[in-house]
């Protein structure tokens, strides 16, 4: 398994500011995923991130909002700029173990709430 | 079209009543994978699952259990004695294999509320 920590475990943030969210990985990965949980919605992909790569965005998510950096195997950051309280949302850092046994692993998540 | 549904938003029971949570998949893969997450209050993921494709035995770990039918696309979840701190909000997920990755489509939960 990984353990997966993120800060802040949450925030509340004016609308116009950006926000930082560190994620950090007890071991070291080839990617890193971010994902959005908007309140009483499912999970999701924001973006893959690859560590000295640019990171892929999904659909609706676009580089210049969702800032996304991959310094080393076990760390990422996701920024969230100029938010708008529609941003108010989880943010939730993920690894994979792939083979024949994938599982997805989760950090606690960042609870960010837009004023 | 949503690759994984899950049509119960959200379901109220009394402790030690069973409940059937539902997942329908859709996939055009081969090779899948399918997963049961909790999510408590507290807001972190819990793996609670996983089934591959190529495997429709059914599963039981203590009051849990998994409902595996390829035939209906579906991949059911039944807590047996339900209890209060089963309460929490519970997502079915779908892998599909990409090229290096493992690509996960989440349903949109289902929120169980036990009360006592």
């Amino acid at each position: 398994s990984a353990v997966i920590s993120q800060k802040p475990s949450r925030d509340i943030c004016q609308r116009g500011t950006s926000l930082t969210i560190q994620c950090q990985v007890d071991s070291q990965v080839t990617m890193m995923f971010w994902y959005r949980q908007q309140p009483g919605q499912s999970l999701t992909l924001i973006a893959t991130a690859n560590q000295g790569s640019e990171a892929t965005y999904e659909s609706g998510f676009v580089i210049d909002k969702f800032p996304i950096s991959r310094p080393n195997l076990t760390f990422s950051t996701l920024t969230v700029s100029n938010m708008s309280p529609e941003d108010s949302s989880i943010y939730l850092c993920s690894v994979e173990r792939g083979g024949l046994s994938p599982e997805a692993f989760f950090g606690q998540g960042t609870r960010l709430t837009v004023v | 079209a949503q690759k994984v549904t899950q049509a119960q938003t959200e379901i109220s029971v009394v402790e030690k009543e069973d409940v059937t949570l539902d997942c329908v998949y859709e996939t055009r893969d081969t090779t899948y994978y399918l997963f049961w997450y909790k999510q408590p209050p507290s807001g972190e993921l819990v793996f609670l699952i996983r089934r591959n494709s190529f495997d429709e035995q059914n599963e039981i770990s203590g009051r849990y259990s998994w409902n595996f039918q390829k035939s209906t696309s579906s991949f059911n979840f039944t807590i047996t004695a339900s209890q209060v701190v089963d309460s929490a909000v519970y997502f079915c997920a779908l892998s599909e294999g990409r090229y290096n990755f493992n690509k996960f489509y989440f349903g949109s939960g289902t929120k169980l509320n036990v009360k006592p």
